[in-house]
């Protein structure tokens, strides 16, 4: 099975900080790469969806980047709200593996 | 807005089966643009995909469950459930239904999560 791996797993950034998270695929599954973000107690949200298309509603500060193997979640400016865990998912095929996840937290 | 609802039993015997409804309102189940998964999530962990289920009653199975799982949809009760067989602690967990779009593959609307503890 294809293996989904973000770095880094944790992160500490300031509101305003440009932030990055990367998600490796262990194989090429093209452009089929979902981005969601999650809140404590709270089920996860849709940002991006086909790498690099974003969810209607979504702010445009969050962007989406990469095919194959190599994928980025980019956040321009952080807002307060954007502290939350980040997990990507492959939706080419079955298994629809997540990432490990990125927290990221206020510096 | 279509809204998802997981209900079912939130403390379950080890050994005995797990067994979760999800349903979905705002939209027919039916709809053949989408697909309906089944995800969890241990405590302070990350997100597992279980599996999902088209309408059409073809089902996909994550291998590390495959064995324990199934899937089903009732169109009629606009529902689809999930059973896990043979559970041990290791499965206790939020578990989260959502839907999936057809094409792109995009989780676009997920049910609020339910806790199920394994535990005698």
């Amino acid at each position: 099975d294809i293996q989904m791996t973000q770095s880094p797993s944790s992160l500490s950034a300031s509101v305003g900080d440009r932030v990055t998270i990367t998600c490796r695929a262990s194989q090429s599954i093209s452009s089929y790469l979902n981005w969601y973000q999650q809140k404590p107690g709270k089920a996860p949200i849709l940002l991006i969806f086909g790498a690099s298309s974003l969810q209607s509603g979504v702010p445009s500060r969050f962007s989406g980047s990469g095919s194959g193997t190599d994928f980025t979640l980019t956040i321009s400016s952080l807002q307060p709200e954007d502290f939350a865990t980040y997990y990507c998912q492959r939706s080419d095929n079955p298994p629809l593996t997540f990432g490990g996840g990125t927290k990221v937290e206020i510096k | 807005q279509v809204q998802l609802q997981e209900s079912g039993p939130g403390l379950v015997k080890p050994s005995q089966t797990l067994s979760l409804t999800c349903t979905v309102s705002g939209d027919s189940i039916s709809s053949g643009s989408y697909y309906w998964n089944w995800i969890r999530q241990p405590a302070g962990k990350g997100l597992e995909w279980i599996g999902r289920i088209y309408t059409s009653g073809s089902t996909n199975y994550n291998p590390s469950l495959r064995s324990r799982v199934t899937i089903s949809v009732d169109t009629s009760k606009n529902q689809f459930s999930l059973k896990l067989s043979s559970v041990t602690a290791a499965d206790t967990a939020v578990y989260y239904c959502a839907r999936g779009v057809f094409g792109s593959g995009k989780g676009d609307y997920w049910g609020q999560g339910t806790l199920v503890t394994v535990s005698s």
